[in-house]
C-alpha cells in the first residue's frame, strides 16, 4: 500500500481564516513533506520533517506553519493567508530522508483564499 | 543550484502512437524520478533511476538514464488516452537532505 491521504480535498478560507491542512500515511515512512504547487508551474518545496522533527524550512512565511504530530500525520496550519497562497498544496511521504528514497504523494488540497 | 529542463512543453499524439519526453539536468543526476499528474490531482510515481545507462519499463512506459547521467528519457509505446496528463521528472539534488527537484513538466494530450 502507497496510499498518502490529504483532508480536505477543497478548502475555501477568507484572510483572517485559520484552517489546517492534514496529511496521513501508514507505510511506516519517517520522512514527511509539504510541497506547493502553482498552476501549470511544478510543486515546490516548503518543509521536510524526519522522524517527527522539523528538517527543512525553505523560508515560508509564517503564516504557515507545520506540524508532526507521530509519525504517520504530518499538519499544515494557516493563519492570514493572503489571495497569492491559492494553490494545490500537496504532502508526500519517503521511507526516509536521504539519497534516492522515493517520495509518494497524496491527491492534494486545492486551496482557495478570498 | 540544479536545474530539469523538459521537452517537449507539451505534445499531442493520436491514440496508438509512439512518444518521447526528455529530461535534461544542469548537473549529475543522483536520482531521476518519473511522476504522472492530472491536472489538480497528486503526483503518480512511476519509476525511479539511479545509475547511468539504466534502463526500466512498465506496461507501456519505459525510462532511461543516460550514460553521462545527465538526461532521462520517457518512452510511450502505443499511446493510449489514459496516458494522457503531466510527466515530470525529478531529481534529488545529490545532498543528504533528499530534497526532490522538478523538472518543468510535458503536457501531454492522446486523441481517439
Amino acid at each position: 500500500d502507497t496510499e498518502v491521504t490529504q483532508t480536505p480535498k477543497h478548502l475555501v478560507m477568507g484572510m483572517t481564516n485559520k484552517k489546517s491542512l492534514k496529511c496521513e500515511q501508514h507505510m511506516g515512512h519517517r520522512a514527511m513533506y509539504w510541497y506547493k504547487q502553482k498552476a501549470k508551474k511544478p510543486p515546490e518545496l516548503m518543509f521536510v520533517y524526519s522522524y517527527e522533527k522539523l528538517s527543512i524550512n525553505e523560508s515560508v512565511p509564517s503564516r504557515f506553519s507545520p506540524e508532526c504530530p507521530n509519525s504517520s500525520l504530518l499538519n499544515l496550519h494557516l493563519h492570514a493567508l493572503q489571495p497569492e497562497d491559492s494553490a494545490l498544496y500537496l504532502c508526500a511521504s519517503s521511507p526516509r530522508q536521504g539519497l534516492v528514497d522515493t517520495q509518494y504523494f497524496g491527491p492534494g488540497t486545492r486551496l482557495t483564499v478570498l | 543550484s540544479q536545474e530539469l529542463e523538459q521537452s517537449p512543453q507539451s505534445l499531442i499524439v493520436q491514440e496508438g502512437k509512439n512518444l518521447t519526453i526528455n529530461c535534461t539536468s544542469s548537473k549529475t543526476l543522483y536520482g531521476l524520478y518519473w511522476y504522472k499528474q492530472k491536472y489538480g490531482e497528486g503526483l503518480i510515481f512511476l519509476m525511479m533511476l539511479q545509475k547511468g545507462g539504466e534502463e526500466k519499463s512498465h506496461e507501456k512506459i519505459t525510462a532511461k538514464l543516460d550514460e553521462k547521467k545527465q538526461q532521462s528519457s520517457l518512452h510511450i509505446t502505443a499511446s493510449q488516452p489514459s496516458h494522457a496528463g503531466i510527466y515530470l521528472c525529478g531529481a534529488d539534488n545529490g545532498g543528504a537532505t533528499n530534497k526532490l527537484i522538478f523538472g518543468t513538466g510535458t503536457l501531454l494530450a492522446v486523441q481517439p
